[in-house]
């Protein structure tokens, strides 16, 4: 089945970018998610990028897909002490996701 | 904005016990989803339902576990006999349909399940 991969961990301070990555195995998803889990809070949808597109930019979001090295990445630009959190990528299958194991992004003032 | 919401929040039992998680998906999606987060571990998916009958479920999901969606709003997982191994964050998701971005699922707040 699907193994998806990311870093558990990443410190920044305020104001520059995060870039938290993922990797996965199985190339056949057609969508690939980021949710974002704050403390006590369920999965809140960030973004997500369509697997024929290599760039996808939303505000303060960009999302990468290198598809030949199944690595999906989202940077977070001008990082604020609100986006710490923990990171989810998810990758959809016939009818499901597919997750990571999170990454926590702690932002420091 | 919909949300999904799940009740209760947080579910104390006893081993061996019944546990009915509740969920109230959003009001015109028609597929629901269970996942479970175990602490530290990824979120698994655990069963899809749609049309009062699951669509896919995960090994996870065995004759334990049940869903039902009793009325026109809600949505619940039950397990019969609780084990220490089901203590776990178990969220609720729907979707409008299946497999298309504009009917991305949206995950409720979680039940925090914890068997003693």
């Amino acid at each position: 089945g699907e193994d998806v991969e990311q870093s558990l961990f990443l410190s920044v301070r305020e104001g520059d970018s995060s870039v938290i990555n993922c990797t996965y195995t199985d190339s056949s998803s057609t969508y690939l998610y980021w949710y974002k889990q704050e403390p006590g809070a369920g999965l809140q949808l960030l973004t997500y990028i369509f697997s024929n597109m290599d760039m996808k930019q939303d505000q303060r979001l960009t999302v990468l897909l290198n598809k030949k090295d199944k690595h999906l990445s989202l940077r977070i630009a001008d990082t604020q002490t609100g986006d710490s959190a923990i990171y989810f990528c998810a990758l959809h299958g016939y009818s499901t996701l597919t997750f990571g194991k999170g990454t926590m992004l702690l932002v420091s003032p | 904005e919909p949300e999904v919401t799940q009740t209760p929040s947080h579910q104390v039992t006893q081993m061996g016990q019944e546990v009915i998680l509740r969920c109230v998906p959003i009001s015109n999606h028609l597929y629901f989803y269970w996942y479970r987060q175990i602490l530290g571990q990824k979120v698994e998916f655990l069963v899809s339902f749609y049309n009062n009958e699951i669509s896919e479920k995960s090994e996870i999901f065995d004759d334990q576990f049940s869903v039902e969606r009793p009325d026109g709003s809600n949505f619940t997982l039950k397990i019969r006999s609780t084990k220490l191994e089901d203590s776990a964050m178990y969220f609720c998701a729907s979707s409008a349909s299946s497999g298309r971005v504009a009917d991305t699922q949206y995950f409720g707040p979680g039940t925090r399940l914890t068997v003693l």
